[in-house]
């Protein structure tokens, strides 16, 4: 166990749909990372914040959006939902915003699997 | 562009000795890390290089030459549980924690 959170495990349903997936990360981490797994493009890295803002952003669709709130949660919302969109996604968490010069180790949740009909 | 190049699948015995390559052509490099991926499951930190040379780990090492660009994890000793996916990952931004992931490498380990 990481000790991020993801919610829910699971989430079915049709195009076109809105659907927010939620993380928590580590006690004491900072930076929440947003990731997409899906079967042919591996682990893609769509968006991470920091302590609130914004600190670097993947290739993230336009009907994507993600916020990091006070309490350090992170929601990922996905809207006008896609066949395609169907994939899982993690999150993770850092204690900094950078990984630079220092090791610092990203712990990844259990994941959302995300199924569009 | 970014890049990075990992097989896609690899067949070893259990007991023998296996080495994962990675290449990469980035824009920036800050670290290469190395993540084990259960089928279903969240990918989980195995080792991280920065400098040139052999970091060991246990039954782990991981190598890295950022003047070639390369990077290979080796497993020694394999056990049936090591069957899993062996994701490479650069840090290429040096103020972000953004992580560029190559595609995996799938790994069987048959008795």
């Amino acid at each position: 166990d990481s000790g991020v959170t993801q919610t829910p495990k699971h989430l079915i349903t049709a195009t076109g749909q809105r659907v927010t997936l939620r993380c928590s990360p580590r006690s004491g981490d900072l930076s929440v990372y947003w990731y997409q797994q899906s079967l042919d493009q591996g682990l893609q890295f769509l968006i991470q914040y920091y302590n609130g803002e914004e600190r670097a952003k993947g290739n993230i669709l336009e009907r994507f959006s993600a916020q990091q709130f006070p309490d350090l949660h992170s929601e990922l919302n996905l809207s006008s939902l896609e066949l395609g969109d169907s994939a899982l996604y993690f999150c993770a968490s850092s204690v900094a915003g950078s990984l630079a010069g220092v090791y610092n180790e990203q712990f990844f949740g259990p994941g959302t699997r995300l199924t569009v009909l | 562009g970014q890049n990075i190049d990992q097989p896609t699948e690899m067949t070893a015995t259990e007991g023998a000795i296996v080495q994962i390559n990675c290449t990469y052509q980035t824009s920036g490099f800050n670290g290469l890390f190395w993540y084990q991926q259960h089928a279903g499951e969240a990918p989980t930190f195995l080792s991280y290089n920065v400098l040139d040379g052999l970091e060991e780990k246990g039954r782990f090492s991981s190598f890295l030459s950022r003047s070639k660009g390369y990077s290979y994890l080796l497993l020694k000793e394999l056990q049936m549980k090591d069957s899993a996916s062996y994701l490479c990952a650069v840090h290429g931004s040096g103020n972000t924690g953004k992580l560029i992931f190559g595609q995996g490498t799938t790994l069987q380990v048959k008795p």
